[in-house]
């Protein structure tokens, strides 16, 4: 399976942009790019996913670079609401498993 | 609209004990489900998996162990409890897409928090 790396943890100020960002340089042809978010004593919930082209969605924007072996994800205006670990998955068309890594846990100041 | 149920939400077990947790999906037919544990402070961590009726992967051999009696129940259990099988415990569906490339989305339950003592 392939693996991602994300920073253990970032902090962004109310209000601002948040970059996010994932290197998955082992990455397949076929493999999409998951994100999802975990609030603390919650199950992780869905953000959005691609394959090749950036991808917007009500919740951010993933932006996956050229040769695909890394990815951003973006949240325009971070909110306190918005504290959570952040979890890049690789998605292999080839198996019904998820590989969760140990995420990035964003801290947002208000 | 879809929804996924687990019981019980926290639960107190002595070691050596039995262990039995469910989980439900309503509104979807013939989802994948998925068992994970998340032990404090970590990642999770795939324990099972089951893409129809009576048919599981197991992902990490263990004292657990996992059934799918219905299209959409899907139950985690053990025999005897160690103090290592506490954690968060979710149970998560997906329906797979099948186009040029197969790929799903993940809908997660709100966890049993489970501690051995």
């Amino acid at each position: 399976d392939a693996k991602t790396t994300q920073p253990n943890s970032m902090e962004s100020n109310e209000e601002e942009p948040v970059h996010l960002p994932c290197n998955h340089s082992t990455i397949s042809g076929t493999d999409y790019i998951h994100w999802y978010r975990q609030l603390p004593s919650q199950g992780p919930e869905y953000v959005i996913h691609g394959l090749t082209s950036n991808v917007n969605n009500r919740m951010a924007s993933l932006a996956i670079a050229e040769d695909r072996k890394s990815s951003t994800l973006i949240l325009h205006r971070a909110t306190l609401r918005d504290a959570a670990v952040y979890y890049c998955i690789l998605r292999g068309s080839g198996t019904y498993k998820y590989i969760f890594g140990t995420g990035t846990r964003l801290k947002v100041l208000a | 609209s879809q929804t996924i149920h687990q019981w019980p939400a926290t639960l107190v077990q002595p070691v050596g004990s039995p262990l039995s947790l469910e989980c439900t999906v309503e509104g979807t037919s013939n989802p994948n489900l998925y068992w994970y544990r998340q032990a404090a402070g970590r990642g999770l961590q795939l324990l099972f998996y089951s893409v129809g009726i009576g048919q599981i992967s197991s992902e990490v051999p263990q004292n657990l162990s996992a059934s799918r009696p219905q299209d959409r129940q899907f139950i985690l259990s053990s025999k005897k409890l160690l103090l290592s099988d506490s954690g968060f415990y979710l149970c998560a569906w997906s329906v797979t897409y099948r186009t040029t490339v197969i790929t799903d989305t993940q809908y997660f339950g709100p966890g049993t928090r489970l501690t051995v003592l």
